[in-house]
């Protein structure tokens, strides 16, 4: 079946703009998860959506990162007046809930570019 | 603040031979953990997921849990040119408002050489 997928690929932007990304998770997978991973680095939590609310959004940066998942599918990651701090590879991923073992799949990035 | 650390390597084995990735963790409440492959400039692939102490065997690859000692280790067995790849030691605390968070480690970066 389908996997996660996000768009665009690759964004590259100036610094002060708005962007959003978007994930399109597992069909079926009631929770999905953004995280960003920086060269060298393990990927970094930014938040957790559990249906169509945000159950853990405590990774978020600051107040210039927002995401919403109005119908419990789709997501999508909005960055309000980007810096170039903000380039990295952003992550989703997806997983079933309930249970005991939370496995997420992740999908294939969006690599940000801030110039 | 939630510690996963790995051994960032490289480490580089000869093709056949066992790799031996370790991993450990802070939190004592810690209660899922999971092992994934990255490939250069590709996403996290899940290999294997781990929350009981003991082993856990899928194929060459074998997941090793020891809560007491908050260690957590990966061995692939015949190891392959096309194990090469990153991977990572993500920890899950399954309980409370962190529920879903993961907590990755930095990575070991592997080579099997031929």
């Amino acid at each position: 079946g389908a996997g996660v997928s996000q768009t665009p690929s690759n964004k590259v932007t100036e610094k002060g703009k708005y962007v959003e990304l978007r994930c399109d998770p597992i069909s079926g997978h009631t929770a999905l998860y953004w995280y960003r991973q920086s060269l060298g680095q393990g990927p970094e939590f930014l938040i957790y959506f559990q249906g169509t609310g945000a159950a853990d959004d405590s990774g978020l940066p600051n107040d210039r990162f927002f995401a919403v998942r109005p119908e419990g599918s789709v997501s999508t990651l909005k960055i309000q007046r980007t810096e170039r701090g903000d380039s990295a590879v952003y992550l989703c991923a997806s997983s079933l809930t309930g249970g005991f073992v939370y496995e997420q799949y992740f999908g294939p990035g969006t690599r940000l570019t801030v110039t | 603040q939630k510690e996963v650390e790995q051994n960032s390597g490289p480490l580089s084995v000869p093709e056949g031979a066992i790799a031996s990735l370790n991993c450990t963790y802070s939190d004592r409440v810690s209660q899922s953990f999971f092992w994934y492959r990255q490939y250069s400039g590709k996403s996290p692939e899940l290999i294997m997921s781990i929350y009981s102490n003991g082993d856990k065997e899928d194929g060459r690859f074998t997941a090793q849990l020891n809560k007491a000692s908050q260690y957590v280790s990966l061995l692939i067995r015949d190891s392959q040119p096309s194990d090469s790849a990153t991977y990572l030691c993500a920890v899950n605390e399954g309980r409370g408002s962190t529920l879903g968070r993961l907590y990755f480690g930095r990575g070991t970066q592997l080579t099997v050489w031929p």
